[in-house]
């Protein structure tokens, strides 16, 4: 069975620091990966996603996240982050037909000035 | 450019009270729709999906029930609603046809059951 794990349910950073969201899955088929952000109160925005191709995808903000097929990892990374990044992040693995997608619980990340 | 609606934003429902939650998508054809719930503090549990006028999956047992109208058109109910039935409920759209697997989000109702 396909399942996320965010390791880490909440991450308090100082503004401008670097931040690592921790994100591993496990899958018995091909993979298709996804962060989702979301801000209170507010639906899921895609972040970005990994399909196939390079392992290495970014978003239009400076996030970006690699796909570690060995350590079935996808963890989410920005250099610096602003306060307007302090958000939930969701990350998902598209599990099966009809792109049905299985969520991690989520990391809480709060940037702090 | 596709949109996703949700309405209402917020409701307030006594227990025992029945439920309409209505989802519409615009800018698109045949899409797959979901109906998620997200509880305090937690992830999202997918409750329904839908990849056709009629067509409606259940991923739980519960008491709350999908229908699927009009192509576009996603809603969820209950006919007497639960304490435990309170929480954030988002609805999501993917591509039916084209092989592309992300899915889009409306902005969510909150329900509270008092």
């Amino acid at each position: 069975a396909q399942s996320v794990t965010q390791l880490d349910s909440q991450v308090p950073v100082f503004e401008e620091a670097p931040v690592e969201l921790r994100c591993n899955y496990s899958s018995s088929v091909s993979v298709y990966l996804f962060w989702y952000v979301q801000y209170p109160n507010q639906g899921l925005q895609l972040l970005l996603k990994y399909l196939s191709g390079s392992t290495l995808v970014e978003s239009i903000n400076g996030f970006e996240a690699e796909f570690n097929k060995s350590q079935t990892s996808f963890h989410l990374r920005k250099p610096s982050v602003h306060i307007s990044d302090t958000a939930e992040y969701f990350c998902a693995v598209r599990r099966g037909g009809y792109n049905k997608l299985i969520f991690g619980a989520g990391t809480r990340l709060a940037v702090h000035p | 450019s596709q949109t996703i609606h949700q309405w209402p934003a917020t409701l307030v429902q006594p227990v025992g009270s029945p439920l309409s939650l209505e989802c519409t998508v615009e800018g698109t054809s045949n899409p797959n729709l979901y109906w998620y719930r997200q509880a305090a503090g937690r992830g999202l549990q997918l409750l329904f999906y839908s990849v056709g006028i009629g067509q409606i999956s259940s991923e739980v047992p519960q008491n709350l029930s999908a229908s699927r109208p009009q192509d576009r058109q996603f809603i969820l109910s209950s006919k007497k609603l639960l304490l435990s039935d309170s929480g954030f409920y988002l609805c999501a759209w993917s591509e039916g046809t084209t092989g592309a697997y992300e899915q889009y989000f409306g902005p969510g109702t909150r329900l509270t059951v008092t």
